[in-house]
């Protein structure tokens, strides 16, 4: 069975300051890992993926994350965030079982 | 290439009634899954189908039900809707025969209001 936590509900960061969500997950197989993010009145829309190979995976709109298997983490980082960020985030995992998604992390960005 | 489109994207019943909602996956995609978005249980799986046939099936009772067409295309239903049930729906299209391997593209959803 796999299982996703998000510390951390909401988070707020100034303009221009690191973004960090975190994510661990708990899975009985080697895991896809996922990063989503939705706005307001809309689907989701995949930020990044891993799925094999390379530990350090980035993505869309400058963000990036790190599988660490030793502490079964998969954080969400943005070096400098932008107004455009203010979001939720959603880290998923995907082994035997369908997409289990955690509970998200509501980003705000303080001008 | 057009998205995923759900329809209606809003919908308003009361308790006792049913509810039919359709997305249609983007062109070539097989695989579509439904999830139920609600504030106190987060995103949560309902269905997955693939070429007509439900591959997976989430901890959901049996008034919420499902199918896809020969063109892909999805509809769920629920019956006898509870208050509970208010929420909203989304579903995802992927192109392969395992969509972990494959990206799922979100609908935008459909909102749920049952009174």
């Amino acid at each position: 069975a796999q299982s996703v936590t998000q510390l951390g509900s909401h988070v707020s960061v100034s303009e221009g300051a690191l973004v960090l969500l975190r994510c661990n997950y708990s899975s009985s197989v080697p895991p896809y890992l996922f990063w989503y993010v939705q706005y307001p009145n809309q689907g989701l829309q995949l930020l990044l993926k891993y799925t094999t190979g390379a530990t350090l995976v980035k993505g869309i709109n400058g963000f990036e994350a790190e599988f660490k298997k030793s502490e079964t983490s998969f954080h969400l980082t943005k070096p400098s965030a932008h107004m455009s960020d203010a979001a939720e985030y959603f880290c998923a995992v995907r082994g035997n079982t369908p997409l289990v998604f955690g509970k998200g992390t509501r980003l705000s960005v303080i001008a | 290439k057009a998205g995923v489109t759900q329809t209606p994207r809003y919908l308003i019943k009361t308790r006792g009634q049913q509810v039919t909602l359709s997305c249609s996956p983007i062109s070539g995609h097989r695989s579509v899954s439904w999830y139920q978005q609600t504030p106190g249980q987060g995103l949560q799986f309902l269905f997955e189908y693939f070429s007509e046939t439900q591959r997976n099936k989430g901890n959901f009772p049996g008034r919420f039900s499902g199918r896809q067409f020969s063109n892909s295309r999805s509809e769920m239903n629920v019956s006898t809707l509870e208050l509970g049930d208010s929420a909203l729906y989304l579903c995802a299209s992927s192109l392969g025969t395992d969509s972990s391997y494959n990206e799922q593209f979100f609908g935008p959803g459909t909102r749920l209001t049952v009174l």
